[in-house]
């Protein structure tokens, strides 16, 4: 297996920009999660999805940000208009298996700088 | 809340030398599990190992091991003989189980740990 795929690796734009982040989790996981990884607030949970529904998504930081996972294999974090401070590193990961045991595979991540 | 603290933000060390890396966390539950991470410099995230709040056992794979203690809230791990490719910054981190609850896993800040030949 490929493990998990991101999309784009980095990104620069400007703000005011739309950006799509996107995801493909290991086949056979049920569960996907966006972490998004800053120097002053570490790795924070933003969503996951759990067979493709989203199932916890209080660390969406302001409605600027959206998450879709239309199938099993495919995942997207949007941030429309994108400010500054979304700057970051933004990671997917999935796993599958019991409640609160899961082993998370994350991708290698989508650096995103905003100017 | 959950939380784990990883209390030292920095390590610095010379090539076999011993070093540990500490973990506190706190929770209300007593089911739980405690992850250890690696991040190398290329940045991606790499799972070492995860335990169950009802597994006090140390673990030892190679140079790595781990101590889980409940009564102080910690896991610590330690590298024996750290080697150059250790440089990392290496997380903790905590997921509660609860019926119908959230699947947080929730992450320590990192300690960043450098080895020095």
């Amino acid at each position: 297996d490929a493990g998990v795929i991101q999309s784009p690796r980095h990104e620069v734009t400007e703000m005011g920009q739309e950006v799509t982040l996107r995801c493909k989790p290991i086949s056979g996981h049920d569960y996907l999660f966006w972490y998004r990884q800053t120097m002053m607030r570490g790795l924070e949970l933003l969503i996951y999805f759990n067979n493709n529904v989203p199932i916890d998504d209080s660390g969406m930081p302001e409605d600027r940000f959206s998450a879709k996972m239309p199938n099993a294999s495919f995942s997207t974090l949007k941030i429309q208009p994108s400010e500054p401070r979304d700057s970051a590193v933004y990671f997917c990961a999935s796993s599958q298996g019991q409640s609160g045991a899961n082993v998370l595979t994350f991708g290698a991540g989508s650096r995103l700088t905003v100017l | 809340a959950q939380k784990v603290t990883q209390a030292q933000t920095e390590i610095s060390v010379v090539e076999k030398e011993d070093v540990t890396l500490d973990c506190v966390y706190e929770t209300r539950d007593t089911t739980y599990y405690l992850f250890w991470y690696k991040q190398p410099p290329s940045g991606e995230l790499v799972f070492l190992i995860r335990r169950n709040s009802f597994d006090e056992q140390n673990e030892i794979s190679g140079r790595y091991s781990w101590n889980f203690q409940k009564s102080t809230s910690s896991f610590n791990f330690t590298i024996t003989a750290s080697q150059v490719v250790d440089s990392a910054v290496y997380f903790c981190a905590l997921s509660e189980v609860y019926q119908g609850g959230s699947e947080k896993l929730v992450f320590g800040k990192g300690t960043k740990l450098t080895v020095n030949p």
